[in-house]
């Protein structure tokens, strides 16, 4: 069966420093990948997501970026945080044929001070 | 992207009862994606839909693809108290994404 893990699952970071935040995939082969934001008390906002390796659609203009460097391997990175960067990221995938059929991962809660 | 419009946007609960809730949508949907968030986790699918008047189980929770292809619904039968959350309406926004309304929460009365 396929499963999703994401790390680290709490960050507190300083205004400024970089990020990293890692998602992978297993069980499935050439998944769709995505990463979400959500707010306290909101909705989700999809930031990016990939149909392969390399392969990155932006969603929102921001500071952050995303990499795909491996097929199951999906990156969000910043080289600054900002304070409004502060929320629950969630990554999820599709399967190849099943694009809207997406499954999430556990999250990771970014606190930035 | 297309607007998704949950309703109610909270819910009190108690334990035995139905509860319903929906969604509608500012366009027409080819599928329906309906999913539950426990507090500090990440959503879980519980339902997709993919043809209008559609009627869909899984377990105690029934969802249902509007004929208008612009609305669907999620009810919940029997209600125990791990069935409080927030759910999640979702429907494709361009390929391979999603929209996702705002969600409902569902508490318990006390």
């Amino acid at each position: 069966s396929q499963t999703i893990h994401q790390w680290p699952a709490t960050l507190v970071q300083p205004v400024g420093s970089p990020l990293s935040l890692e998602c992978t995939v297993e069980g499935t082969s050439n998944p769709n990948l995505y990463w979400y934001r959500q707010a306290a008390g909101r909705g989700l906002q999809l930031l990016f997501y990939s149909v392969g390796i390399g392969q990155i659609s932006s969603e929102v203009p921001q500071n952050l970026s995303a990499s795909r460097p491996q097929d199951r391997q999906f990156i969000l990175s910043s080289k600054k945080l900002l304070l409004s960067d502060s929320g629950f990221y969630l990554c999820a995938w599709s399967a190849w044929g099943l694009p809207y059929e997406q499954y999430f991962g556990p999250g990771t809660r970014l606190t930035v001070t | 992207g297309q607007q998704l419009n949950q309703s109610p946007q909270s819910m009190f609960i108690q334990e035995g009862e139905d509860v319903s809730m929906n969604c509608t949508s500012s366009s027409i949907f080819n599928t329906w994606l309906w999913y539950k968030q426990d507090p500090g986790e990440g959503p879980v699918l519980l339902i997709a839909l993919y043809k209008a008047g559609e009627l869909t189980s899984n377990g105690r929770l029934t969802a249902q693809f509007g004929i208008t292809r612009k609305d669907s619904f999620l009810n919940i039968s029997a209600s125990i108290p791990s069935d409080v959350g927030i759910y999640f309406c979702a429907g494709p926004s361009g390929d391979y994404k999603l929209s996702f309304g705002a969600g409902t929460t569902v508490t318990v009365r006390a």
